[in-house]
């Protein structure tokens, strides 16, 4: 199993530029979120997915769009990147009755 | 507002030093407490706490819930170099009938040999 995977790992942008990130798990999960890291300020839960076909707001989905596109797809689209959105990105996945995330490796992504 | 502060923000302790995380929440509608690991690359879990006084403990380390007082303790018995990492506190809530995760902003522990 790969488990939770994501692309690409490091992207550099411009400011208005889109881009998508791609995160996809094979462990059957039902859950599925994306995280921003920015430094001094944890994780922060941009969006998530509670089953296939629904996805949820979370704590600063501002800026971003996603699409569950089936159980083990969960993308996250960036329409116009801004300089804010520099950070790092994690996807995660969970068994519905379990109790803890797995985490993806992570997409460093740079505005300029 | 939700959220969830951990302290200290970073450590530095020598291998078999004993250490003690903390991590407060206040959030509406609690649902669970989790711990996680962070070295240089994803989060991995350590525990899930739900319930106020039972510890849940796995090798040197342990950690603990209170319901009442709205925190959880992390300890970390007999350090290694290993033990060296980002330690991040999350707390799963209820939120808009969604459940919502907010993380603190970790502590940082170094364990010098």
């Amino acid at each position: 199993n790969a488990g939770v995977t994501q692309t690409p790992k490091f992207q550099v942008l411009k400011t208005g530029q889109s881009m998508t990130l791609q995160c996809a798990q094979d462990m059957n999960h039902n859950s599925m979120y994306w995280y921003r890291q920015d430094p001094g300020m944890g994780l922060r839960l941009i969006y998530y997915s509670a089953s296939e076909g629904t996805t949820d707001k979370g704590e600063v989905p501002n800026g971003y769009n996603v699409s569950r596109l089936n159980k083990r797809e969960f993308s996250l689209r960036l329409e116009s990147a801004a300089p804010s959105q520099t950070s790092v990105y994690f996807c995660a996945s969970k068994w519905s009755g379990g109790n803890e995330q797995f985490f993806g490796p992570g997409t460093r992504l740079t505005v300029l | 507002e939700d959220k969830v502060v951990q302290s200290p923000l970073s450590l530095v302790v020598h291998e078999g030093d004993t250490v003690t995380l903390n991590c407060s929440y206040e959030v509406t509608n609690f649902r669970s407490l989790l711990w996680y690991k962070q070295e240089k690359k994803a989060p991995t879990f350590l525990f899930m706490l739900t319930s106020s006084g039972i510890e849940k403990k796995s090798g040197r380390l342990s950690s603990i819930l209170d319901k009442k007082e709205l925190f959880s303790i992390l300890n970390i018995t007999a350090t290694q170099t290993g033990d060296s990492a980002v330690y991040l506190c999350a707390v799963e809530a209820e939120i808009n009938n969604n459940n919502d995760m907010r993380f603190g902003a970790g502590t940082r522990l170094t364990v010098k040999p």
